[in-house]
C-alpha cells in the first residue's frame, strides 16, 4: 500500500470508445503525475499537476485529457485511442512538484489494452 | 534526454553482488533510484544529491559523481526479494526523467 490507488487495474477498449482512469491519493500531497510505461521504454512523464493546476503537458496527444478536480484526485480521460497507446499508466504523487528532494509515491497502475 | 542505464538485465545467484549504472548527458543535481517488482508499483529507494554523497538502504547503497554525471547502485549479498526492475531518475526542470530500467533476477 503506497497511499495511491488507481482504478481500474485493467481496461480493454476499442479505438472508438471513451473511458477514464482514476487516481486517488491519501497522503495529503500537493502534486500528482501521470506516467506511461510501455515495454522496453522508459517511464514517460505525461502530465504534472500542482495544487490542481496543470504545470506540465509533455507533448501528449489530445486524445489523452487529464483532469484534477482537487489535490487528492486525478483522472485521465481517454478517447479515440490507438493500439500503440496500450501500456501501463501509472499515477504518482509527491509532497510538492519540486523534484530535488521529492519522493514519488506510485500507484499500481492501470493496464490499458486498445483493440 | 533520459538517463542511460546499464546493464539492461542481470541474473545473479542469491548472495552475489551487482552494480547498476546510470549516466546522463546533462549536468545533474540529483539522482533518484526506484525498484519495481513485477505487477507492483515502483517504490522509492533513495535520492542522491550533488556532492558525491553515498547513501545506503539495507544492503543497497549508491554513489553519485556529478562531475562524471553518473550514479551507481550497489546491491551486496543479494536476496531473492531484490528481484525486480531498477530505475534511475534524473532531474530536469524540476521533474524526474527515468531511464529504461535494469531488470534484476535473483536465483536461489
Amino acid at each position: 500500500e503506497t497511499g495511491v490507488t488507481q482504478t481500474p487495474r485493467h481496461l480493454v477498449m476499442g479505438m472508438t470508445n471513451k473511458k477514464s482512469l482514476k487516481c486517488e491519493q491519501h497522503l495529503g500531497h500537493n502534486a500528482m503525475y501521470w506516467y506511461k510505461q510501455s515495454a522496453k521504454k522508459p517511464l514517460e512523464l505525461m502530465f504534472v499537476y500542482s495544487l490542481e493546476e496543470r504545470v506540465e503537458n509533455n507533448s501528449v496527444p489530445s486524445r489523452f485529457s487529464p483532469e484534477c478536480p482537487n489535490s487528492s484526485h486525478l483522472f485521465l480521460h481517454l478517447h479515440t485511442l490507438q493500439p500503440e497507446d496500450s501500456a501501463l499508466y501509472l499515477c504518482a504523487s509527491s509532497q510538492d512538484v519540486t523534484s530535488v528532494t521529492g519522493e514519488l509515491f506510485f500507484g499500481e497502475g492501470s493496464r490499458l489494452t486498445v483493440l | 534526454q533520459q538517463p542511460v542505464q546499464s546493464p539492461q538485465a542481470v541474473i545473479l545467484r542469491e548472495g552475489e553482488d551487482a552494480v547498476i549504472n546510470c549516466s546522463s548527458s546533462k549536468a545533474l543535481y540529483s539522482v533518484h533510484w526506484y525498484r519495481q517488482k513485477h505487477g507492483e508499483a515502483p517504490v522509492f529507494l533513495m535520492i542522491l544529491l550533488k556532492g558525491g554523497e553515498q547513501k545506503g538502504h539495507e544492503k543497497i547503497s549508491a554513489s553519485f559523481n556529478e562531475k562524471k554525471q553518473q550514479s551507481s547502485l550497489y546491491l551486496t549479498a543479494s536476496q531473492l526479494s531484490y528481484s525486480g526492475t531498477y530505475f534511475c531518475g534524473t532531474d530536469r526542470d524540476d521533474k524526474i526523467i527515468f531511464g529504461k530500467g535494469t531488470r534484476l533476477h535473483i536465483l536461489p
